[in-house]
C-alpha cells in the first residue's frame, strides 16, 4: 500500500517564476492538505481540498492556489514566487475532511533564488 | 490567533526515559497530536489523544494531557539511538479534528541521545 507520495523532491526555481507540486493521496484517503515548512520551523497550514474544492485555508497570500483531481490527487501552485517561498512544502492526506489520522508525505523541497 | 509553544532541544542518555512538553493556547483543541520528523523526510503520526482524555499509551509512548494548564506532554521510554529526530506538537479543533486552520504545529523539539 503506497503511501502519500509527492513530487518532484527537489526543485529549484528562479524570483519571479510559477511552481506546480503535486501529492497523491494515501490509498482510501479523500482529503489532501498542504503545509508550508520553513528551515527551523512547525509546518504552516497552507488549505485543505476535498470533494475538488478548497474547504479550509491557513493564511497565505492568493498566489497560493491548488487543485484536487477527481481521483483525489492534487497540485499546489505558487505565482510570482519569493525568495521567502524557500521551503519544504508537505502534503497530507486523510479521510472525509477529518484530520485525525493525517499521513504526511516525504515532501517537496522548493528553492527559489 | 492560537500558538503552540516546545523547547528547542532536549538531550539525553541512551536506555533512559525523554520527556517532551508542550503547550497550547486554543482552549477548543479537540486532538492534540505528536508527529516524528528524521532528517530529509516528512512527517511521522506518533500518537493523538482525545481531549476528553488524560493519559494514553502505546509501547514505549505515553501521552499526557493537563486540560485546565493546556499542557501535554510525550514520554519516551528506554530511548534509543533510533528515537533521535524532531518532535512536533500540534493541535486540532473542531468535530473533525481539523479546526479552522488545519493543524497547528509547534517550532519542535529536537531530541539528541547521548551514547
Amino acid at each position: 500500500d503506497a503511501g502519500v507520495t509527492q513530487s518532484p523532491t527537489h526543485l529549484i526555481k528562479t524570483r519571479g517564476q510559477q511552481v506546480t507540486l503535486r501529492c497523491s493521496p494515501k490509498s482510501g484517503h479523500d482529503t489532501v492538505s498542504w503545509y508550508q515548512q520553513a528551515l527551523g520551523q512547525g509546518p504552516q497550514f497552507i488549505f485543505q481540498y476535498y470533494e475538488e474544492e478548497e474547504r479550509q485555508r491557513g493564511n497565505f497570500p492568493d498566489r497560493f492556489s491548488g487543485h484536487q483531481f477527481p481521483n483525489y490527487s492534487s497540485e499546489l501552485n505558487v505565482n510570482a514566487l519569493l525568495l521567502g517561498d524557500s521551503a519544504l512544502y508537505l502534503c497530507a492526506s486523510s479521510v472525509g475532511l477529518s484530520v485525525i489520522e493525517a499521513f504526511f508525505g516525504q515532501g517537496t523541497r522548493l528553492t527559489v533564488v | 490567533g492560537e500558538d503552540v509553544e516546545q523547547s528547542l532541544f532536549l538531550s539525553v542518555r541512551e536506555g533512559d526515559s525523554s520527556v517532551i512538553n508542550c503547550t497550547y493556547t486554543d482552549s477548543s483543541s479537540t486532538y492534540l497530536y505528536w508527529y516524528k520528523q528524521e532528517p530529509g523526510a516528512g512527517l511521522q503520526l506518533l500518537t493523538y489523544i482525545f481531549s476528553n482524555m488524560d493519559m494514553k499509551q502505546d509501547q514505549r509512548l505515553t501521552v499526557l494531557l493537563n486540560k485546565k494548564d493546556k499542557h501535554l506532554s510525550l514520554r519516551i521510554a528506554d530511548t534509543q539511538t533510533g528515537d533521535s529526530a524532531i518532535y512536533f506538537c500540534a493541535e486540532a479543533g473542531g468535530v473533525s479534528g481539523g479546526g479552522a486552520d488545519g493543524l497547528t504545529f509547534g517550532k519542535g523539539t529536537h531530541l539528541i541521545i547521548q551514547p
